[in-house]
This record gives structure tokens, sequence and C-alpha cells, in this order.
């Protein structure tokens, strides 16, 4: 299996604040990776996939980069909606499987 | 939009089997793939495997010798039965419908099944 290691575990920020969050795979994904925010007592929603492309709908200030075995969310300027936690999920081989998650938190 | 939602018994014995099903509305079941994925309290997610409309399934091989994944056409909806569960079963269970480039873009909203005598 494809082991998925997100960091940092919890991360806490202020309003329009620049936040990154990374993902790193144990095999080379290339672009196969997926990324989803989810709310407390709430579905997973997803947010990008192929490493950067935006779903539709969602806010431009979400953004997805990388390749291979290291790739980073960011979003450009922290807004209250945000809070969550984030899962980057790897779509290259099954078993599909996903980070530890990082807790966003609002200061 | 395609909507989800799981429904099953929220209370298994152990030793027993969990069986839950994701009915599929405002869309057809069909042409696509479909999976379930959990959730134990306070942590990550897990893929358990998906189920195709023409029945071919694949499954977390961590999961494997316990899983099944069945589709019923005609009412729109797929099963999961997870046997021989223990308290390490205890999951929200949710249903996915799972794009072709394999990540999950509808959810049904989850269904918590506690494992416990």
């Amino acid at each position: 299996d494809i082991q998925m290691t997100q960091s940092p575990s919890t991360l806490s920020a202020s309003v329009g604040d620049r936040v990154t969050i990374t993902c790193r795979a144990s095999q080379s994904l290339s672009t196969w990776l997926a990324w989803y925010q989810q709310k407390p007592g709430k579905a997973p929603k997803l947010l990008i996939y192929g490493a950067s492309n935006l779903q539709s709908g969602d806010p431009s200030r979400f953004s997805g980069s990388g390749s291979g075995t290291e790739f980073t969310l960011t979003i450009s300027s922290l807004q209250p909606d945000d809070f969550g936690t984030y899962y980057c999920q790897q779509h290259h081989s099954s078993p599909y499987t996903f980070g530890q998650g990082t807790k966003v938190e609002i200061k | 939009q395609v909507q989800l939602q799981e429904s099953g018994p929220g209370l298994v014995r152990p030793s027993e089997t969990l069986s839950l099903t994701c009915t599929v509305s405002s869309g057809s079941i069909s042409n696509y793939y479909w999976s379930w994925i959990r959730q134990p309290p306070g942590k990550g997610l897990e893929w358990i495997g998906y189920i195709y409309y023409s029945g071919s399934t694949s499954y977390n091989p961590s999961l494997k010798s316990r899983v099944s994944i069945s589709v019923d056409t005609s009412r729109n909806q797929f099963s999961l039965k997870l046997s021989s569960v223990t308290a390490a079963d205890t999951a929200v269970y949710y249903c996915a419908k799972e794009r072709s480039d394999s990540t999950f873009e509808y959810w049904g909203q989850g269904t918590l099944v506690t494992v416990s005598s």
C-alpha cells in the first residue's frame, strides 16, 4: 500500500494568513493526488484532484501543487469558513489511501 | 446532483456481520463505481472497497477476507457486508460515488456503527 503522511497535524492561523499543508507519499504518484476538506460531523468534500485541479465552484484561494512524492495545499488568505480537517488521498492505485489529516483552526 | 444515503443498524455485536445499504437518488447507479469508506471516531479515513454497477469489485487487502460489496441496480442501491466484527470496526461508514479518476465527489452523510455487546 502507498503510505501518505501529512504535516503538520494541527495548525492555528489568523484570518488572512497564507496556510500551507504538506502531503508526502511513500512512492511516486505522478500527479494522482487529491485534497478534501472535512467539517465536524460532515462528510469530506473534494477540493482538489490531479494535484492542482480545483473542483468546480470552490474558492480560488485554494490551490494545490506538487508531483511525485511531495505535494502541498495552499490557502492563500485564510477565511473563517476554512476551519476543519484537510486530508490528502492518493488516487494513483488501489487500495486508495488517505493521509492522517491536518486540523486547521482559526485563531 | 446525485444524493447518497446510508442505512442499517447502528449497533452490531462482536463477531457478527455488519450490513449497510446505500441508496442513490437523483441519478442512476449505472456506469459508475461506488465505494465504501469508513472513519473511526476521531481518526482518519480508510477506503474499504468499490463496486462497479456491473458487479465487479475491488477491496482493500486489509479487509478483503471479511468484506463483500454487492449492487442492486433495480433499486439503485449498493450494500456492504463486513463479517466477524470487533470493536476496531466501530466507525462512521460513508458511501461515495467514485469518479473515473478514483476520487470521491459525492458522499452520503455517513452512519455511525458501534460494535459492542
